[in-house]
């Protein structure tokens, strides 16, 4: 059973600080990282897609990938409230795989 | 506008009733997927379809069935075999698969939040 852990929080930070959000998955041959963002009610969205290691950036957004580790982090810069919401790691390896999510609150 | 759309957005039935969920992209993807999400738990897929014609169960796809008779549409029925139907149900699309790392991205529709009683 391929597996995706992230901790479901809730993680609150202060606005404008660097929020920190972490994932580690079960199986070594995964290739394709995504973080979607999910507001309350709404369905989720894609912020951030990463495929080999190292940072990505996009904006305030940094994706890191550890492939050794199996790790794969999200960062957000400089926070909003509006970025409140929850963090879902999905890992592609034939079909894609989820996590439960982290819930993320801005603190104004 | 492109995007996808999925129909109703809340959805209510009784117990013993089929359901069809609607679900229509304008991306030109090939590939679709249905999801459901329930509280607390990461989202579990249903069925999916790469081509027209062709589609393939998911994780959890007993008590449900699809059709893809087009390009653009994927309707789910959530049969009255579904033990626990109340949900929300996601679908999505991507490109085709295999043609790279993009390929896998897969975009959301708005979801339909189906409640039996």
């Amino acid at each position: 059973q391929k597996e995706v852990e992230q901790n479901s929080g809730p993680l609150s930070v202060p606005e404008g600080a660097i929020a920190s959000l972490n994932c580690t998955y079960s199986d070594r041959g995964s290739q394709s990282f995504f973080w979607y963002r999910q507001y309350s009610g709404k369905s989720p969205e894609l912020i951030m897609s990463i495929y080999s290691n190292g940072d990505k950036e996009d904006g305030r957004f940094t994706a890191q990938l550890n492939k050794a580790s199996q790790y794969v982090s999200l960062l957000i810069r400089d926070s909003q409230p509006s970025d409140s919401a929850t963090y879902l790691c999905a890992v592609w390896d034939e079909k894609l795989t989820f996590g439960t999510g982290t819930r993320l609150t801005i603190i104004p | 506008d492109g995007g996808i759309t999925q129909s109703p957005k809340y959805l209510f039935r009784k117990e013993g009733q089929n359901v069809t969920l609607s679900c229509e992209q304008n991306l030109n993807h090939d590939a679709m997927y249905w999801y459901r999400q329930d509280p607390g738990q990461g989202l579990r897929l249903i069925y999916y379809s790469q081509i027209v014609n062709d589609f393939q169960k998911g994780d959890i796809a007993e008590g449900y069935s699809v059709s893809r008779e087009k390009k653009e549409s994927f309707p789910l029925t959530v049969t009255s075999a579904q033990k626990n139907p109340t949900a929300f149900y996601l679908c999505a699309s991507s490109m085709s698969l295999g043609r790279g790392t993009s390929s896998y991205e897969q975009y959301f529709g708005p979801g339909t939040r189906l409640t039996v009683t």
